[in-house]
């Protein structure tokens, strides 16, 4: 079957470092996705890895491991906007669907 | 470039009846995806549409359908309204739906069954 498994939710202090975590089990692997979800808003595609390693897009860095099937999303200097549920995604299977993760809710507090 | 457009963005209907949701992608694109979203269920693949056809199907029953026209909109309908078809329906669009194509959402249709 394909699982994908995050934290359901995590708090944080404003300015500090928090990293979300990502375990997945899927039939095949073509890359993986972090979305960023505010409260009633649609997903917004924040990183995509496909090759082991860390990816880092300013306070947002995204880590994947495939041979540990692992992936997490750091976020630094939080601030409070930065409060919403984030989303991981795995393109995987013959006809390149995402399989997606249940989601992280972040609370900042000041 | 215009961003991805759902219509409508709110809709209440009771028990019994059908709606239908409309998508608009991002112009260029020709994947559209559409989720279920419920809270705590994360989102739920329904199907996907590239070129007129659909490609990938998730595990929902035949009442929900949906179908893609030439200009690459995509609309989605459920038939005979259950209560728990009460969620937000989002859409997304990519350019080719490839593996390393990103799916840009739309605002999504906030659908209520009474």
């Amino acid at each position: 079957g394909q699982n994908i498994d995050q934290p359901t939710e995590m708090t944080a202090t404003e300015g500090a470092i928090v990293q979300i975590n990502c375990t997945y089990q899927t039939s095949g692997f073509n890359g993986l996705f972090w979305y960023q979800q505010h409260a009633g808003e649609a997903p917004t595609f924040l990183s995509y890895n496909v090759l082991d390693g860390l990816e880092e897009k300013g306070r947002f860095s995204s880590f994947l491991s495939r041979s540990k099937g692992y992936s997490y999303l750091l976020l630094k200097e939080l601030q409070m906007k930065d409060s919403a549920s984030y989303l991981c995604a795995v393109r995987a299977g013959d006809g390149y669907q995402l399989i997606w993760g249940a989601g992280t809710k972040l609370i900042i507090k000041p | 470039k215009a961003g991805v457009t759902q219509t409508p963005r709110y809709l209440i209907k009771t028990r019994g009846q059908q709606v239908t949701l409309s998508c608009s992608p991002i112009s260029g694109h020709r994947s559209v995806s559409w989720y279920q979203q419920t809270p705590g269920q994360g989102l739920q693949f329904l199907f996907e549409y590239f070129s007129e056809t659909q490609r990938n199907k998730g595990n929902f029953p035949g009442r929900f359908s949906g179908r893609q026209f030439s200009n690459s909109r995509s609309e989605m309908n459920v038939s005979t309204l259950e209560l728990g078809d009460s969620a937000l329906y989002l859409c997304a669009s990519s350019s080719a739906g490839g593996e390393a194509d990103t799916q840009y959402f739309g605002p999504g249709t906030r659908l209520t069954v009474l």
